[in-house]
């Protein structure tokens, strides 16, 4: 199957750890990526490539993968990281590739 | 510096077609696919479907096969997403997007977004 899965929320106090997983079957074979979406805002890329950080995205913003989970870790959360988060990868139909996005999850800053 | 430019809001009625635009500057037009992606008000982000500029080429989520048709203009660097039999549930801000070659193929450069709203 071409999906992905995401917690739908999570909480954390600020200055804690946050982590978020997304799995899926295809994830042992393609790279993930990781968004974060403020209201009103376009997404902005994370990581990529399943754990890089692509210039400017501070280092608090980690990305790791297992088998079919990857995660995103977000450590010493603050207040501005409230947002919404996507995990993307990429699949094979058998005909052509496509994107798939999971159904993103909501991190609340307590 | 690399910009995506999207066309203007729309409201429309069930059963027309919506033709919104991404106007691309700052790199070779013909070197990225162009993706277009959906998010409907409050739910995630699909991937509707992409354009190679450089030859036309296009590819299209299943789930929208058939009522979407996207497009590419090389002499205006403008790539269009045309969505056809407009229904409520075609509600939602469309947004462009391209990779930045450093990052793999992630969605790095985002247009602003354009809400469609279809209401009769």
């Amino acid at each position: 199957s071409y999906g992905l899965t995401q917690p739908p929320s999570v909480s954390v106090s600020p200055g804690q750890t946050a982590r978020i997983t997304c799995s899926g079957d295809a994830l042992p074979k393609q790279y993930a990526f990781w968004y974060q979406q403020k209201p009103g805002q376009a997404p902005v890329l994370l990581i990529y490539k399943d754990s890089q950080r692509p210039s400017g995205i501070p280092e608090r913003f980690s990305g790791s993968s297992s088998g079919t989970t990857v995660s995103l870790t977000i450590t010493g959360v603050q207040a501005e990281d409230e947002a919404d988060y996507y995990c993307q990868s990429g699949d094979n139909t058998g005909t052509h590739e496509i994107w798939v996005f999971g159904g993103g999850t909501k991190l609340t800053v307590l | 510096e690399v910009q995506l430019v999207q066309s203007r809001p729309e409201v429309k009625k069930p059963g027309t077609t919506v033709k919104i635009s991404c106007k691309v500057s700052g790199y070779t037009f013909t070197d990225h696919y162009i993706h277009w992606l959906q998010q409907a008000p409050g739910k995630g982000l699909e991937w509707v479907g992409l354009v190679d500029p450089e030859n036309g080429e296009t590819r299209y989520a299943e789930k929208f096969q058939g009522r979407v048709t996207i497009t590419a203009d090389t002499s205006i660097d403008t790539v269009y997403m045309e969505r056809s039999s407009l229904r409520a549930d075609d509600t939602a801000t469309y947004y462009c997007a391209t990779i930045n070659a450093a990052y793999g193929s992630a969605f790095y450069y985002w247009g602003q977004g354009t809400r469609v709203t279809v209401s009769s």
